[in-house]
Parts: C-alpha cells; sequence; structure tokens
C-alpha cells in the first residue's frame, strides 16, 4: 500500500518568506509527528498529532512554526518569516497509534533559506 | 546533552565482518526503535524492542534490549555492502515524545 508520502520533496526559499510543507500519512494512522534534521546533527522532534486531542507541540523551535492536522488525515507544517537557521530536512512520520507503535516515515522534504 | 548515546559515531568494516552498534539512555526506555538512513531514502524502520531482555532478528541483523531497558546493541553479522549507511536508535520514554540518537556511520568496504 502508499506509505507516507511529503511535498514539496525540495523548496529553496528566501529569508523572511513563508513556507508550506504538507504530509499524506499513512490511511488508517491515527497519530502523526513531524521532525527535522539540521546538517550533522540529528533528528530532532517538533510536533506530534494523536487523533483529535490537542498536539504535543513541545518540540517547535520557536513562535514561528505552526503545524494542523484535519482529522487524522494530512498535515501541514508551516514556518513564517524563515531564517538560514530553519534550512533542514523535514521528515513526517505516521503510526497506527502513538506511543510504542512503530512509525513508518516519509522521504522528506528539503528546505534551503538563501 | 544527549539523551541517547550511539557508539560508535562512525565505522568502517571489511566485507564479511561482524560488527555491533549500541545506544544507552541513562533513563529507562518504554520502546527502543532502530532504523537506518540511507542517502536519498529516507528513514527505514528495521526493528522495535519493549521488553527487558528481548531480542529480534531480521535477516543478518540482530537486536537487543538489556533487562534494565536501558541499553540496546545492533548487531550485523556478515556485513556486505547494502548494510552501508547511518543506523540511528529511537527512544520513547513516556509513551509520546520520541528522542534520537545522533545516528551511527557505518561503511562496508568490499
Amino acid at each position: 500500500g502508499a506509505g507516507v508520502s511529503q511535498s514539496p520533496s525540495n523548496k529553496v526559499t528566501e529569508k523572511g518568506k513563508d513556507v508550506e510543507l504538507r504530509c499524506d500519512p499513512i490511511s488508517g494512522h491515527t497519530a502523526l509527528y513531524w521532525y527535522r534534521q539540521r546538517l550533522g546533527q540529528g533528528l530532532e522532534f517538533l510536533i506530534y498529532f494523536q487523533g483529535n486531542s490537542a498536539p504535543d507541540k513541545s518540540g517547535l523551535p520557536s513562535d514561528r512554526f505552526s503545524a494542523e492536522r484535519t482529522g487524522e488525515s494530512v498535515s501541514t507544517l508551516t514556518i513564517q518569516r524563515t531564517q538560514q537557521e530553519d534550512s533542514a530536512v523535514y521528515l513526517c512520520a505516521s503510526s497506527f497509534f502513538g506511543g510504542a507503535y512503530e512509525q513508518y516515515f516519509g522521504p522528506g522534504t528539503r528546505l534551503t533559506v538563501t | 546533552s544527549q539523551e541517547l548515546e550511539q557508539s560508535p559515531q562512525s565505522l568502517i568494516v571489511q566485507e564479511g565482518k561482524n560488527l555491533t552498534i549500541n545506544c544507552t539512555s541513562s533513563k529507562t526506555l518504554y520502546g527502543l526503535y532502530w532504523y537506518k538512513q540511507k542517502y536519498g531514502e529516507g528513514l527505514i524502520f528495521l526493528m522495535m524492542l519493549q521488553k527487558g531482555g528481548e531480542e529480534k532478528s531480521h535477516e543478518k541483523i540482530t537486536a537487543k534490549l538489556d533487562e534494565k531497558k536501558q541499553q540496546s546493541s545492533l548487531h550485523i553479522t556478515a556485513s556486505q555492502p547494502s548494510h552501508a549507511g547511518i543506523y540511528l536508535c529511537g527512544a520513547d520514554f513516556d509513551g509520546q515524545n520520541f528522542v534520537f540518537g545522533p545516528g551511527t556511520r557505518l561503511s562496508v568496504l568490499p
């Protein structure tokens, strides 16, 4: 079946612009995660959605970052007024349920802020 | 400081050799996950361990979680060039937030 998909695969934007990244999770997966991987660093947790519960936003690095998810479907991660330090690969993952269930990752969106 | 540590940071082995990668936490793990990352392919889930002392195998890769659930090892038998990549351990400490280790870069020389 279809895996997690993300779009765009690559995004180059000018500093100060807003960007929106999209994630389509595997159908039936109630949990959705966003991560960021900056060059030379490990994966960094950003935000977690579980069903219709309020998302865990504890990993968002600043108030320029926000994410939404409609029900148990598509999620968008928005970065406002992008900065060069936002350049990274943004990964989305989904799982059947939160917690101990295995996460399936999308291919990522490579964001470059010039 | 890192909640998860991995060792070694990088590893170069000759094809056919066995190798072990370790992942250590200072806290008890709710679940421990191993992933492989290959350039341009994204993260691939390898296996998940939950119970102390649990051991799982997939093809030539075996992972074990210690009894205290604070350390896991990933062992590759008779390594092949296809095993090359970055191996990441990930941990679930409280059933929600997820943390990754810094990764171990594995190169396998033909």
